[in-house]
């Protein structure tokens, strides 16, 4: 079955880089998701990547696959206050359905 | 992009009871789906909501539970029924842009209590 896995939390200090790691079983996977949700939020999504391509960048936002290994990884440059949040991982799976990850959180300290 | 709303934002329910979440798309979309959130956990996948027909459950979800309505390509609704404390969670609908049904965008979501 379907497993995406990340770790369960982060802290970094305002206006460092923050890297949050995922890793994904299904090798079918076409597309590869990060979603943010803010407390007391539904889900914004920050960016997607399609299977073919290693990398994408997207303002302060840069996604990297590494297809071979199913991991998936986001950078946030500058991290701001606003960043703070719980930053999930997701690969779809068949009919376009999406598979999630436990969620990592994401604490910022000044 | 899309824009979705959910309503109820949140509810307060008895056991026993049922509850109907709606879920509104500013668009026209193809893939409509409801998640499912429960305290400080990830989201689970309920069901695909196939415009004009039954919809298609995952694994330990059923229609008596969990009926489900697609009128439409933009609304759709999730019925929550002969309510537990169980069923205490945020449920979410999901829906994926014409064109590419991948670029998938989330409602605000419900969030349900269940005394």
């Amino acid at each position: 079955g379907e497993d995406v896995e990340q770790s369960l939390f982060l802290s970094v200090r305002e206006g460092d880089s923050s890297v949050i790691n995922c890793t994904y079983t299904d090798s079918s996977s076409t597309y590869l998701y990060w979603y943010k949700q803010e407390p007391g939020a539904g889900l914004q999504l920050l960016t997607y990547i399609f299977s073919n391509m290693d990398m994408k960048q997207d303002q302060r936002l840069t996604v990297l696959l590494n297809k071979k290994d199913k991991h998936l990884s986001l950078r946030i440059a500058d991290t701001q206050t606003g960043d703070s949040a719980i930053y999930f991982c997701a690969e779809s799976i068949k009919d376009y359905k999406l598979s999630f990850g436990a969620g990592t959180t994401v604490t910022v300290r000044a | 992009s899309a824009v979705i709303s959910q309503k109820p934002s949140r509810d307060i329910c008895q056991r026993g009871t049922s509850l109907t979440i709606q879920c509104q798309v500013d668009s026209q979309v193809t893939m409509m789906f409801w998640y499912r959130q429960q305290p400080g956990q990830s989201l689970t996948l309920i069901a695909t909501a196939n415009q004009g027909s039954e919809a298609t459950y995952e694994s330990g979800f059923v229609i008596d539970k969990f009926p489900i309505s697609r009128p439409n390509l933009t609304f759709s609704t999730l019925t929550v029924s002969n309510m537990s404390p169980e069923d205490s969670s945020i449920y979410l609908c999901s829906a994926g842009l014409t064109g590419n049904s991948y670029e998938q965008y989330f409602g605000p979501g419900t969030r349900l209590t269940v005394t």
